[in-house]
């Protein structure tokens, strides 16, 4: 069975520093992809960013991008200048390759962001 | 679009009783899913539905049961309600194309409370 571990339960940044999410997971797939989630307090899951696990390139999406470790099985998240708008809580899912497959999620890392 | 829609947004139930969370999708997605999220975890999955008339289990099923008779719809029944069920609820839909890299679209969530 597939387990995604997030061992940061909790981080802080000041606005308009960088951070990095950490993410573990566990698969004997080789065509799965990964996400992060943002939850704010409105509980809206909104996805942040996407990785193919066939696509070497590491994903971006404008302040937001990831360390895609294939061999370590490590999935990181780093949040450039950071905004108040961002404080939220963030979570790392896993879904293998096959059209409509269940997402498995970590525990969720909660992200404070101090003015 | 109004995407994913979940009622009732709040619900407090006595034990035992019995409701059903209601989720309907408009984007003629295939596939759809019931999540569930206890206070400071991740989302686990507890049953989802390929299509209308097909419905299976996920990792956390006991005390629910699902129907799926339209594309568009996909209740939630909790029968003889328990503590344990206290949670936010989760729907989820997402295209059933052979791309895997569709992603899911989430409703705004439930909150139950049962005492």
């Amino acid at each position: 069975a597939q387990t995604v571990t997030q061992s940061q339960p909790e981080m802080s940044v000041q606005e308009a520093e960088t951070v990095t999410l950490s993410c573990t997971y566990d698969t004997s797939e080789s065509d799965y992809y990964l996400f992060w989630y943002k939850q704010p307090p409105s509980r809206q899951m909104i996805l942040v960013i996407r990785q193919e696990a066939y696509k070497q390139q590491n994903a971006t999406e404008n302040r937001f991008s990831v360390n895609f470790q294939k061999a370590a099985k490590s999935f990181s998240l780093k949040i450039s200048d950071s905004q108040l708008g961002d404080a939220a809580m963030y979570f790392c899912a896993y879904r293998r390759g096959t059209s409509g497959s269940r997402l498995t999620f970590g525990e969720g890392t909660q992200l404070t962001v101090n003015p | 679009n109004a995407g994913v829609t979940q009622t009732p947004k709040f619900r407090i139930l006595k034990i035992g009783q019995s409701m059903t969370l209601q989720c309907a999708q408009d984007m003629n997605h295939n596939y759809m899913y019931w999540y569930r999220q206890d206070p400071g975890m991740g989302l686990k999955l507890i049953y989802y539905s390929v299509g209308a008339g097909i419905t299976d289990k996920g990792e956390v099923p006991n005390g629910y049961n699902v129907s799926r008779s339209t594309t568009e719809d996909f209740p939630l029944r909790l029968e003889l309600a328990a503590p344990s069920q206290t949670s936010v609820y989760f729907c989820a839909s997402s295209y059933s194309g052979t791309s895997g890299r569709n992603e899911q679209f989430f409703g705004p969530g439930t909150r139950l409370t049962v005492l």
